[in-house]
């Protein structure tokens, strides 16, 4: 079956515009979850959907990110001001369950931002 | 901040050769799981090992666990140049299993 999508696979920003970064998680899937990984680097956890709520958005670097999720489905992360320091692969997960038995978190491909 | 930490930054063996790479981490976990990731762009999961198990096994894959040393590893059996790729493990809290902290991740190259 089709597994987790991301939107735009590249995108090239200047400093200071806004960014909207979508994610089509595995139908059926409960949790989603964005992340975000820098040259080199391991994944740094941003926000996690239980349905259209984030119980958890502790990983949002500042006020100027932001996420929401619809119909239990679609995810866009937006980055405000964009700064050259947001320039990562932002990557998106989604697992049947959050808790439980089914913990596995299936990955999208990422958007690779890059702020000039 | 990062939870786990590979070991070695990055590993260089024959094909054929068996790959061990390690993780440790600092907090309690409920589970830990490990992911491959190719070029930089998504990840794979390979495999979970929960707290209260030790060892698993899935094909060419063995991981340990040792919760009294915060620690696991990961070995690939018979590694193959398709192989290659970086490897990363993640662990889910106690209070908050979805919450994947990774680590910095083991660079491996097979070479054929």
């Amino acid at each position: 079956g089709a597994g987790v999508s991301q939107s735009p696979s590249n995108k090239v920003t200047e400093k200071g515009k806004d960014v909207e970064l979508r994610c089509d998680p595995i139908s059926g899937h409960t949790a989603l979850y964005w992340y975000r990984q820098s040259l080199g680097q391991g994944l740094e956890f941003l926000i996690y959907f239980q349905g259209n709520s984030a119980p958890d958005k502790s990983g949002l670097p500042s006020d100027r990110f932001s996420a929401e999720r619809t119909g239990g489905s679609v995810s866009t992360l937006t980055i405000q001001r964009t700064q050259q320091e947001d320039s990562a692969v932002y990557l998106c997960a989604s697992s049947l369950l959050a808790q439980g038995p089914t913990y596995e978190q299936y990955f999208g491909p990422g958007t690779r931002l890059t702020v000039t | 901040s990062q939870q786990g930490e590979e070991d070695p930054q990055a590993l260089s063996i024959q094909e054929g050769e068996n790959a061990t790479m390690n993780c440790s981490y600092k907090t309690s976990i409920n589970n830990l799981q490990w992911y491959r990731q190719n070029s930089g762009r998504g990840l794979v999961h390979l495999i979970l090992i929960r707290s209260n198990e030790r060892e698993k096994h899935s094909g060419r894959l063995r991981v340990t666990l040792d919760t009294s040393k915060k620690s696991s590893s990961l070995l690939i059996t018979a590694s193959r140049a398709a192989d290659t790729a970086s490897y990363f493990c993640a662990t889910g809290g106690m209070d908050s299993s979805y919450k994947l902290i990774f680590g910095s991740g083991t660079r491996l190259l097979v070479r054929p």
